[in-house]
């Protein structure tokens, strides 16, 4: 079962625009992790942010979470091309030592 | 620091055949996680093994199995392969029994075809 879900499943911007993604949760968090995926190879650890944490910046990537709406944003600024991948929001489960995944974003980003 | 890394990186068998894949951890890391991606989907987890036990498990059935050896390298062995074990296959290694609560770093992944 999937813990989140992102929205939207799907993004294309322009290089030089911001790009925001969404993902709903439905249990209690001890955190929250984004990564990302390139064409179908592995995933990179992009950010983790805490259950008392509201904010976390990493360069040109700013993570929020409400644990209240049991939501998370994760918004790239200044996008480039390079930024085309796939945005998963992760969550760990409490008792079984798995981190659950949400369907992923699609960015495009076109030069 | 050496990274995550698997091996085969493609693999093509056929229905009820048996396959073994190969994770190394990263450098330091005692804790191996696998996991299941179909295509356009999130990963699903397998399951963890810390320290050479199995450390929690996911909705996949007995013939998913695994090792994680005293150098903390680990193997994912699927017997009897369904067309629906298609998928890219994520290794991810982490430090510390509830691995989960910290980044986990995986690898490249192996795809495997099954015809």
């Amino acid at each position: 079962s999937q813990q989140g879900e992102e929205d939207p499943q799907a993004l294309s911007i322009q290089e030089g625009e911001n790009a925001t993604m969404n993902c709903s949760y439905k249990t209690s968090i001890n955190n929250l992790q984004w990564y990302r995926q390139n064409s179908g190879r592995g995933l990179v650890h992009l950010i983790l942010i805490r259950s008392n944490e509201r904010e976390k910046h990493s360069g040109r990537l700013r993570v929020t979470l409400d644990t209240s709406k049991k939501s998370s944003s994760l918004l790239i600024t200044a996008s480039r091309a390079a930024d085309t991948a796939s945005y998963f929001c992760a969550t760990p489960s409490s008792n079984t030592g798995k981190l659950i995944f949400g369907q992923g974003t699609t960015l495009q980003v076109k030069p | 620091e050496t990274g995550v890394t698997q091996s085969p990186t493609h693999l093509i068998k056929t229905r009820g055949q048996q396959v073994t894949l190969r994770c190394s951890s990263q450098s330091g890391h005692n804790t191996v996680s696998w996991y299941q991606q179909a295509l356009g989907q999130g990963p699903q987890f397998i399951f963890q093994y810390y320290r050479e036990e199995e450390n929690g498990r996911g909705n996949f059935p007995p013939r998913f199995s695994g090792l994680q050896f005293p150098n903390y390298s680990s193997e994912l062995n699927v017997n009897a392969l369904e067309l629906d074990d298609s998928a890219l296959y994520l290794c991810a290694s982490s430090l510390g029994e509830r691995g989960y609560y910290n980044e986990q770093f995986f690898g490249p992944g192996t795809r495997l075809t099954v015809l």
